[in-house]
């Protein structure tokens, strides 16, 4: 079975700190994602990454950053945490290259920001 | 640009009960959908896709699709509700072949006794 770990379940931080996310896939796939998921906006992108070293801007990346050091692992980096960056995010991971290509999630990261 | 749109934000059917779950999507070719269900405090789990072929597309957990094109629609269906099967739903529609997904806004089943 694939399986895409998050680092925490919840995490509680406050306006200014500096917060990393934490995404490993055990599936040595070269695609993965990060979402926010949002009541009433669904899923957003965030950012993208085909390969290692290498990212990609989704639909929604101002706030963020990513990296991609290893194939397996994908961090989501807020620089400067924010009250209306308090979301649940996702990670994802694909099978390959290609949209028809199944993506796997996590269980998802709930935070919250004081 | 492409688009998805889930026209119910809640729906409430009875255990036993059928289930059609809306979704249209606004893309030029032929598109990339899919249908995935997130149960309370999962990840979302694939439940089918359709790319090509047969318009009627079989899923996992008793669930089907059907494509079709002039009417821009993939609707969901099962035959008879299940209480687990309470979750959220979402469509998505993938952004040309080697793009990322575009989700929408999803459907929130609740299944009453």
């Amino acid at each position: 079975d694939v399986k895409v770990t998050q680092s925490s379940r919840y995490l509680v931080k406050r306006t200014g700190e500096k917060v990393f996310l934490e995404c490993v896939q055990d599936m040595d796939h070269e695609n993965m994602f990060w979402y926010r998921q949002d009541p009433g906006l669904g899923l957003r992108l965030i950012y993208f990454s085909y390969d290692v070293k290498m990212k990609e801007k989704g639909d929604i990346p101002e706030g963020y950053s990513v990296s991609r050091e290893k194939k397996e692992r994908f961090s989501l980096i807020l620089e400067s945490a924010s009250t209306n960056q308090t979301s649940m995010y996702l990670c994802a991971s694909r099978t390959g290259q290609f949209s028809t290509d199944t993506q796997y999630f996590g269980p998802g990261t709930r935070l919250t920001v004081l | 640009a492409q688009s998805v749109t889930q026209p119910d934000i809640h729906i409430t059917v009875s255990e036993g009960a059928s289930l059609e779950l809306r979704c249209n999507y606004s893309y030029g070719a032929t598109p990339y959908l899919f249908w995935y269900v997130q149960s309370p405090g999962q990840g979302l789990q694939l439940l089918l896709k359709y790319f090509s072929g047969d318009t009627l597309v079989q899923g996992i957990k008793g669930f089907e699709a059907e494509f079709k094109r002039s009417q821009s629609s993939f609707n969901l269906r099962k035959p008879s509700v299940h209480w687990s099967d309470a979750a959220e739903y979402f469509c998505a529609v993938g952004r040309g072949s080697q793009g990322n997904l575009i989700f929408g806004k999803g459907t929130k089943l609740s299944v009453k006794p």
